[in-house]
């Protein structure tokens, strides 16, 4: 069985870096690993994927601000969201990538404010 | 990037009805296509993939048609658990985008 677990802070000041940690139990090793987020203003939105082997895309609208890296030791993956704004308030999911993003973390609220 | 333009946005509909959703792309996607439901406060959940194969473990009373730029999502007959926001994603090309969703409830 999959398990993905996204963690991290659940407030980040405008203008700071947001970090997110994703960590996955079970098969993930052939797989991109995707990072989405949802707000009520911009509906479901994907922000990059990550393949184990370093392999990266990520969404045009984002790729300026957007860091994606891959820890195999310890079956993480993490994203990182530089220049911050109100418009990053979101929940973030990680979730496994494959023909469709069949596992998902629970998400994690992350909100920008002073 | 690929718009995907779902239809309709909301839908009231009973138990035991037949319903049907649709997405439309804004250019064609072959059958790089999939579905996936979302309760409140959870994740989506894949219920198709490939516009039409059913994700394991998920009802037989979902289906998916179509290729290029027409899909549907049909549930045959409406279960309480079904009444959920549903959305369509394209994985055909770069950027990855979803359809803004539709908003199943029950009459």
């Amino acid at each position: 069985q999959v398990q993905l677990q996204e963690s991290g802070p659940g407030l980040v000041r405008p203008s700071e870096t947001l970090t997110l940690t994703c960590t996955v139990s079970g098969d993930i090793i052939s797989y991109y690993l995707s990072w989405v987020r949802q707000s009520a203003g911009r509906g479901l939105e994907w922000i990059g994927r990550i393949h184990t082997t370093g392999g990266v895309h990520s969404n045009p609208s984002l790729t300026s601000r957007v860091w994606m890296s891959v820890d195999t030791s310890k079956n993480q993956f993490s994203l990182r969201l530089t220049s911050v704004t109100d418009a990053d308030t979101a929940v973030y999911y990680c979730a496994r990538d494959s023909q469709g993003f069949d596992y998902w973390g629970q998400g994690a609220l992350v909100t920008v404010s002073s | 990037d690929i718009q995907l333009t779902q239809s309709p946005s909301f839908l009231s509909a009973s138990i035991g009805d037949r319903v049907t959703i649709t997405c439309r792309a804004s250019q064609g996607i072959s059958t790089y296509l999939a579905w996936y439901q979302q309760n409140p406060g959870k994740a989506p959940k894949l219920l198709i993939y490939g516009a039409s194969t059913l994700q394991r473990g998920v009802p037989s009373r979902f289906s998916g048609s179509g290729s290029g730029t027409q899909f549907t999502l049909t549930i045959s007959s409406l279960q309480p658990e079904d009444f959920a926001t549903y959305y369509c994603q394209q994985l055909n090309s770069y950027p990855i985008t979803f359809g803004h969703g539709t908003r199943l409830d029950i009459k």
